[in-house]
């Protein structure tokens, strides 16, 4: 079956660091979303990655390796706002998005 | 801009009423979904739609039916409501159906079936 792991719930201070993993388990593989979902509210989109490597986008990045099925979100000079959950989404050889389940990140001052 | 708007944001619904959650875009974007949320759980796809015109079952589409009159429009039905329908339904587009792309989501129908 098709599976996407993700911590359920992570902890971090304001003004720090925090890097939120995701590994999967798919029948093929077509790319890799990040999601935020704030409490109440729609996801809406952070990034894509479907080749190897990192991808930079202003306080956020995130990370691919397929060889390990293996993905990171890293958030850098958090901020209170940043209280939301991190959906982790594969795209399979079919095109069908895989959905993983969130991680809840509580931001703490 | 509008995007996605999704009515009603909320419903109580008594068990075996019907209801259509309704969903319409001005992006003019060829695919919609249609995704329940659960606590615990990821979004998981009800129906979708590549075009008007066409539409096709997700992984839960039993006790749903959808329809795309015109490329704007994708009414979800409930034909009779049970329990297990309690969720947080999401609608969404992207601009084409195979590899899709960033989704675009409304902000979704909070339905609570007693």
């Amino acid at each position: 079956g098709q599976n996407i792991d993700q911590p359920t719930e992570m902890t971090a201070t304001e003004g720090a660091i925090v890097q939120i993993n995701c590994t999967y388990q798919t029948s093929g593989f077509n790319g890799l979303f990040w999601y935020q979902q704030h409490a109440g509210e729609a996801p809406t989109f952070l990034s894509y990655n479907v080749l190897d490597g990192l991808e930079e986008k202003g306080r956020f990045s995130s990370f691919l390796s397929r060889s390990k099925g293996y993905s990171y979100l890293l958030l850098k000079e958090l901020q209170m706002k940043d209280s939301a959950s991190y959906l982790c989404v594969v795209m399979d050889s079919n095109y069908q998005l895989i959905w993983g389940a969130g991680t809840k990140l509580i931001i703490k001052p | 801009t509008a995007g996605i708007t999704q009515a009603p944001t909320s419903q109580i619904l008594a068990a075996g009423r019907s209801m259509t959650l309704r969903c319409t875009q001005d992006m003019r974007h060829n695919a919609m979904y249609w995704y329940r949320q659960d606590l615990g759980l990821g979004l998981r796809l009800i129906h979708y739609s590549n075009t008007a015109g066409t539409t096709g079952k997700g992984e839960v589409p039993d006790g749903y039916s959808v329809s795309r009159a015109n490329t704007d429009d994708f009414p979800l039905t409930l034909a009779s409501a049970v329990p297990s329908q309690t969720s947080v339904y999401f609608c969404a587009s992207s601009e084409r159906a195979e590899n899709t792309g960033e989704l675009f989501f409304g902000e979704g129908s909070r339905l609570t079936v007693l």
